[in-house]
This record gives C-alpha cells, sequence and structure tokens, in this order.
C-alpha cells in the first residue's frame, strides 16, 4: 500500500521562502510529483523527481530523498498568486497517471 | 492546445438519481484517467482508460458507477443509483503516453443531497 503525509496547512509572508514537506511510505517507487491546485481549478503539474536531488524550476525547486522517503517542494519569492494547495503524489508503477496522492498542504500567503 | 475539459462543472442530485459526468481529453492523448476527491480526502485513483480498453479499474469502488470511453476519445463515468456518499469533486485526467505526467481536467463538484 500507499502512504503519504504532507502538513494541512502552512503561512508564509508575501516575498519570504516555504519549504513543503513529503514523506511516503510505498510499495513500489518510480518517481513523485508536485501539482498546485487553485480552488476550483485543476491540479497542474509543477515538478517531477525520480533520482535523489533538487530539481530547480524558476522560483520552484523539488528535492528528493529516495532512501529517506522523503521529498520538499520550495517556493522562493512568494507572491499572493502561490496561494493554493500543494499536492504531493507517488508513482509506484510505470503507469504514471495512477499516481498516489497526499492529501495536499494549502499554503496561504500573507501580504 | 485545449486542455481537459469536463462537464458539467457542478451537479447536484437526489439520493437515488443517474448522473453522468463527461470527460474530453486532450486530443491525440490515449491514456486517460477518472479520479475523485471526497471531502477531506486526497484525491483517489478509480480507473484508467488507454484508448477505448479500460486498462485498470481497480480503484472503482463499487458496481454503481460504469466508465466508458467508446471510440477512444470522450469519457463518461455514470453513478446510478447515486448515494450520499458518493459526493465529492471528480477529475479526469489524461497523458499522451503512459509514463509521463497526467493533465487534470478542472473537475465536476457532484453533491448528492
Amino acid at each position: 500500500g500507499q502512504n503519504i503525509d504532507q502538513p494541512t496547512e502552512m503561512t508564509a509572508t508575501e516575498g519570504a521562502i516555504v519549504q513543503i514537506n513529503c514523506t511516503y511510505q510505498t510499495s513500489g517507487f518510480n518517481g513523485l510529483f508536485w501539482y498546485q491546485q487553485h480552488a476550483g481549478e485543476a491540479p497542474t503539474f509543477l515538478s517531477y523527481n525520480v533520482l535523489d536531488g533538487l530539481e530547480e524550476k524558476g522560483r520552484f525547486s523539488s528535492f528528493l530523498s529516495r532512501s529517506k522517503g522523503y521529498s520538499y517542494l520550495l517556493l522562493k519569492e512568494l507572491q499572493m498568486k502561490d496561494s493554493a494547495s500543494y499536492l504531493c503524489a507517488v508513482r509506484d508503477s510505470t503507469n504514471a497517471g495512477k499516481s498516489t496522492f497526499g492529501d495536499g498542504t494549502t499554503l496561504t500567503v500573507k501580504p | 492546445e485545449a486542455g481537459v475539459t469536463q462537464f458539467p462543472s457542478h451537479s447536484v442530485i437526489e439520493k437515488g438519481q443517474t448522473v453522468t459526468l463527461r470527460c474530453d481529453p486532450i486530443s491525440g492523448h490515449d491514456n486517460l484517467y477518472w479520479y475523485r476527491r471526497v471531502m477531506g480526502k486526497e484525491i483517489k485513483f478509480l480507473l484508467h482508460f488507454v484508448k477505448e480498453s479500460k486498462q485498470d479499474e481497480s480503484g472503482m469502488p463499487n458496481n454503481r458507477f460504469l466508465a466508458e470511453r467508446t471510440g477512444g476519445t470522450y469519457s463518461t463515468l455514470k453513478v446510478q443509483p447515486a448515494e450520499l456518499e458518493d459526493s465529492g469533486v471528480y477529475f479526469c485526467a489524461s497523458a499522451r503516453v503512459m509514463n509521463t505526467e497526467a493533465f487534470f481536467g478542472q473537475g465536476t463538484r457532484l453533491t448528492v443531497v
């Protein structure tokens, strides 16, 4: 089975940096996704990690440690529009569409 | 390029009624997935189509749920009869190939009263 944990809520200030953690225990591992979802909208793909290390993409970076079953999403220079839910999803097979999702972390960015 | 579109965006039905949700994937995407998120819980996989064939329907909760993808284009998910616990947001996603990320639709919010 799969078990994915991430904090329920986080609050940060505009311009700051925030790190959203995700830990997982899975029967198989074939990569980890981060999605962003604004209320009432579709989840949108942010990043994908399959090897250990840091992947940087603009203001967003994602880190993975497979031995620790741990990932984080780092958001820099926070903007108000970054207020959203951030979903961690683990792919346990070659079928990326059948990923197992965490409950999501609701990030609120305050001025 | 149009994204994944779902209809309707919202549906409110009474317990015992039937509802049909529709998903139009991104053109050329053979892989189509249905997910749902019930209140307070995580997004959960329901099933996966490759073209018109059901590749994996291990997440379908029970036989009140029927998914089809005739012709391998759009897909429908029918709930009959609907129960209160079926309330939630139903997402559809599509992918060109199976081992790449899936693109999500905005979801259909189903409320059974």
